[in-house]
């Protein structure tokens, strides 16, 4: 069964440094990887969505890459903003071929950027 | 822009009651999911649907079922809603084909089983 660890689980940064979230899972059979913006109370946003094929993706400020092979993944976030301060998920997209199974999530980074 | 709703962002049910939350999607998607999100848990999978009326049971199906009768909504229901069930609920779209597309997120409904 898939499992997804997120490192760190909470973070404290002053505004302007560059950072990087961890993400790992634990079967590398997967169709894609994505990461979520969760703000207090709200639902998710979507940030960027990385293929299996694919090492990485890039988004403004963000930027994502994956090593299938090692169960890996990495946000890296530049410059950051006070209004990058939310809850950030890291979900794969693993099961059956041609099948809609959903995403397996792991339990976020809790990112608070110090003005 | 792909829009998901949902009925309701909070909502407050009595123990036995049975519940229905509905979700809606604009966007001609195939794939429907509901999630549960707890806190320390994180989220999971309840029930996801592929097709109109057809369901498949995610990874805490336990107390819940579905309904999708058309394609752009898509109903869980608590059949007797009981205090453990008191959660986030998050709804979500994606088109379908092979692993390829983004999922979509609605805002949520905040339940609470008195």
């Amino acid at each position: 069964k898939q499992e997804v660890t997120q490192i760190p689980a909470a973070l404290s940064v002053p505004e302007g440094e560059n950072l990087v979230l961890n993400c790992s899972f634990t079967d590398s059979a997967i169709y894609n990887l994505q990461w979520f913006r969760q703000d207090p109370g709200k639902g998710l946003t979507s940030l960027l969505l990385i293929q299996s094929s694919q090492r990485e993706q890039t988004s403004g400020r963000l930027n994502a890459s994956l090593d299938k092979s090692s169960g890996r993944s990495t946000l890296y976030i530049a410059a950051s903003q006070p209004g990058d301060s939310a809850t950030y998920l890291c979900a794969v997209r693993s099961g059956t071929v041609g099948g809609a199974d959903g995403l397996t999530f792991g339990k976020g980074t809790h990112l608070i950027i110090q003005p | 822009d792909v829009k998901v709703t949902q009925s309701s962002r909070y909502l407050v049910k009595r123990t036995g009651e049975k519940v229905f939350l509905e979700c809606v999607q604009d966007m001609d998607h195939e794939n429907m999911f509901w999630y549960r999100q707890d806190p320390g848990l994180g989220l999971r999978l309840i029930y996801f649907s592929y097709d109109v009326k057809m369901k498949e049971k995610g990874d805490i199906p336990e107390g819940y079922s579905v309904s999708r009768e058309k394609k752009e909504r898509f109903s869980l229901i608590l059949e007797s809603a009981s205090t453990n069930q008191t959660s986030m609920y998050l709804c979500a779209s994606s088109i379908d084909g092979w692993g390829a597309y983004e999922q979509y997120f609605g805002p949520g409904t905040r339940l609470t089983v008195t």
